[in-house]
């Protein structure tokens, strides 16, 4: 069975400081990685996701993560984070030659302190 | 366009009593995806349909929990005889073929409190 581990439940930093979100999953098959972004009040929407190829992926609000298929490991990172990156980030993984349903982490709240 | 949009946004029942919770996807998606997230959790599936049919119900927990999507297009995900545990806020989501690398679009959820 695959599992998604976010390894942080809270993360606190201020702005403008840099944040790794980490992400560990386990699975036997191959899986696709992605993570969303909760912001308060609104639903859930793709931060970005890893399919194949260049092991570093870029997302939306400058986001990026890097996949590191030794470590099982899709950590997200930006270097300067803003106020208004307060939310709930969860990572997910769906199974290769499977339906598309997400397996998701526990989520990581990030909060920006000014 | 319009996104993924779900009714009503909160629900407030009695253990014992029938609840359904209606989903109405994007146009012209074809995968619509039903989660539980209970409070402090990430989203568990629940089930997929891709069409009118139920492809995967793998995450039902047990048989209080029925979903139909009878035409294709808007679900409704029905709870019988509702338990306190049941209390959680229910994600629809859709994609535009169900493939594992396709992005799924996220509604803002039912929260549902069962007294």
């Amino acid at each position: 069975a695959q599992s998604v581990t976010q390894l942080d439940s809270q993360v606190p930093v201020f702005e403008e400081a840099p944040v790794e979100l980490r992400c560990n999953y386990s699975s036997s098959v191959s899986v696709y990685l992605f993570w969303y972004v909760q912001y308060p009040n609104q639903g859930l929407q793709l931060l970005l996701k890893y399919l194949s190829g260049s092991t570093l992926v870029k997302g939306i609000n400058g986001f990026e993560a890097e996949f590191n298929k030794s470590q099982t490991s899709f950590h997200l990172r930006k270097p300067s984070v803003h106020i208004s990156d307060t939310a709930e980030y969860f990572c997910a993984v769906t199974v290769s030659g499977n339906t598309g349903k997400l397996i998701f982490g526990q989520g990581t709240t990030l909060q920006v302190k000014p | 366009g319009a996104g993924v949009s779900q009714t009503p946004s909160n629900k407030v029942t009695e253990k014992g009593k029938y609840v359904e919770l209606r989903c109405d996807p994007i146009s012209g998606h074809t995968a619509l995806y039903w989660y539980r997230q209970s409070l402090g959790q990430g989203p568990e599936f629940l089930i997929y349909f891709q069409g009118t049919g139920a492809a995967d119900d793998s995450g039902l927990p047990n048989d209080r929990f029925f979903a139909v999507r009878p035409e294709g297009s808007v679900s409704t995900l029905k709870i019988q005889r509702t338990e306190r545990g049941d209390s959680a806020v229910y994600l629809c989501a859709s994609s535009l073929t169900g493939s594992q690398v396709d992005e799924q679009f996220f509604g803002p959820g039912t929260r549902l409190t069962v007294l």
